[in-house]
């Protein structure tokens, strides 16, 4: 089945380390997008791509990197310097420029102890 | 700076209630507008909008753009317990960002 995957769904982490969450696309779509939701908050966007080999910020990029080597991944990386991680993450992708529309992974949950 | 505003920001009703939700944004770039309902974990997609007046209509579900104004409303008829969710509407730029969402409680 087509879809996006994100894993892990949950993840608990140390302050002070860094931890990388996965997404994985099989749509054979161009874009994909890191989105942040805090609880009872919308979505906020961290980094989005584009094209394999390029990705811009979005507005909450700080403590935050990806990389987009191949098309079907988008890994991101919460790094120390991101001063509230705890958060849900969502992973979304789009084919065409002409839709929009976003098909989403179910997420990822990271706690900082 | 792009920006997309919703309200309410919560919402209360009782079964076979009417609602009607907000949306509306200051962007540049504008493509369409997108509107998605998140129950747990992910959003599922609802509508797209582009052009101005012309409503989308899913079910007791729909959707209306107003470009010179810059918002768009959904609205729900007859309401069901299974409509509570929290609602989500988003821009396509050259991103697509989204608005901080109308949380609805429909109660029997």
């Amino acid at each position: 089945d087509g879809g996006i995957t994100q894993s892990p769904k949950y993840l608990f982490r140390k302050e002070g380390q860094n931890v990388t969450l996965s997404c994985e696309q099989n749509l054979n779509h161009d874009a994909m997008y890191w989105y942040r939701q805090d609880p009872g908050q919308g979505l906020r966007l961290i980094y989005y791509s584009q094209i394999v080999n390029d990705f811009q910020k979005g507005d909450i990029a700080e403590g935050y990197s990806v990389s987009r080597e191949k098309k079907e991944s988008f890994p991101l990386t919460v790094t120390s310097a991101q001063k509230n991680p705890t958060a849900f993450y969502l992973c979304a992708s789009s084919g065409t420029r002409n839709t929009g529309e976003l098909f989403f992974g179910e997420g990822s949950r990271l706690t900082v102890l | 700076e792009d920006k997309v505003v919703q309200s309410p920001l919560s919402l209360v009703v009782h079964e076979g209630d009417t609602v009607t939700l907000n949306c509306s944004y200051e962007v540049t770039n504008f493509r369409s507008l997108l509107w998605y309902k998140q129950e747990k974990k992910a959003p599922t997609f609802l509508f797209m909008l582009t052009s101005s007046g012309i409503e989308k209509k899913s079910g007791r579900l729909s959707s209306i753009l107003d470009k010179k104004e810059l918002f768009s409303i959904l609205n729900i008829t007859a309401t069901q317990t299974g409509d509570s969710a929290v609602y989500l509407c988003a821009v396509d730029l050259d991103k697509v960002i989204f608005g901080p969402g109308t949380s609805l409680s429909v109660i029997p």
